[in-house]
């Protein structure tokens, strides 16, 4: 079963909109942490936002949030007034405490495209 | 701000050569990994480091692959001989250890090309 699984493969927004970039995920570990990633077409993987299992507040950093349900395994991204630069792919990935080597598991991304 | 730092970060090599990339982590980073990112998919970890020992190897193809980190810094992933399939862009990254709260940076990568 896939551990991470991001079903949009690719989205168009707005430019100044908000998009939502949806992940679930699936652990049997109490303990994990939840990232996401932009990848712009340079390649280079850019950390945007951190959120811990026993975190209690969605995470938020400037323009990026995190949609924590915890019950329904969901981490969903929300990026608000969408820019130009945001273009890129959007990965979301799983650290599990317990799981051997607490290695980083990624989805398999969503591209977005902001229309001016 | 302190980066991970990759060469080469683009390689074209023939198949049947032998092909290297070196990562050096951010400093202090005890956890050092090599991820394979083929194109239009999500990142797999190859190998993973804690200071200079495997902890985990297990997706790494280990009769062509080959990883070190001899002194607990920086690290050379080695390809021998390279196959078409090979070609990917070879990501390292670094977090301060195997806690599942520190983020992990990656470098810019590495892209192969193998003709």
């Amino acid at each position: 079963a896939q551990k991470i699984t991001q079903t949009q493969p690719g989205m168009f927004v707005q430019e100044k909109e908000a998009v939502t970039l949806d992940c679930t995920y699936d652990t049997s570990d109490p303990s994990y942490g939840l990232f996401w990633y932009k990848q712009p077409s340079s390649g280079e993987m850019i950390f945007l936002i951190y959120q811990g299992s026993y975190d209690q507040q969605n995470a938020t950093e400037g323009r990026y949030s995190l949609n924590f349900q915890k019950a329904r395994k969901s981490a969903n991204l929300v990026i608000s007034a969408s820019q130009l630069g945001d273009s890129a792919m959007y990965f979301c990935a799983m650290r599990e405490a317990f799981a051997a080597g607490n290695k980083l598991t990624f989805g398999g991304g969503t591209r977005v495209l902001v229309k001016p | 701000e302190a980066e991970v730092a990759q060469s080469p970060r683009y390689k074209i090599t023939e198949k049947s050569q032998a092909v290297a990339f070196w990562c050096d982590p951010i400093s202090g980073h005890a956890t050092l990994y090599w991820y394979r990112q083929i194109l239009g998919q999500g990142p797999e970890l190859l190998v993973q480091f804690q200071d200079e020992s495997v902890v985990d190897d297990s997706q790494l193809p280990k009769d062509r692959f080959s990883a070190e980190r001899l002194k607990g810094v920086d690290s050379t992933l080695k390809i021998q001989p390279a196959e078409l399939g090979d070609s990917a862009m070879y990501l390292c990254a670094s977090s301060v250890d195997r806690s599942s709260g520190n983020t992990i940076y990656f470098g810019e990568g590495s892209w192969l090309t193998v003709v």
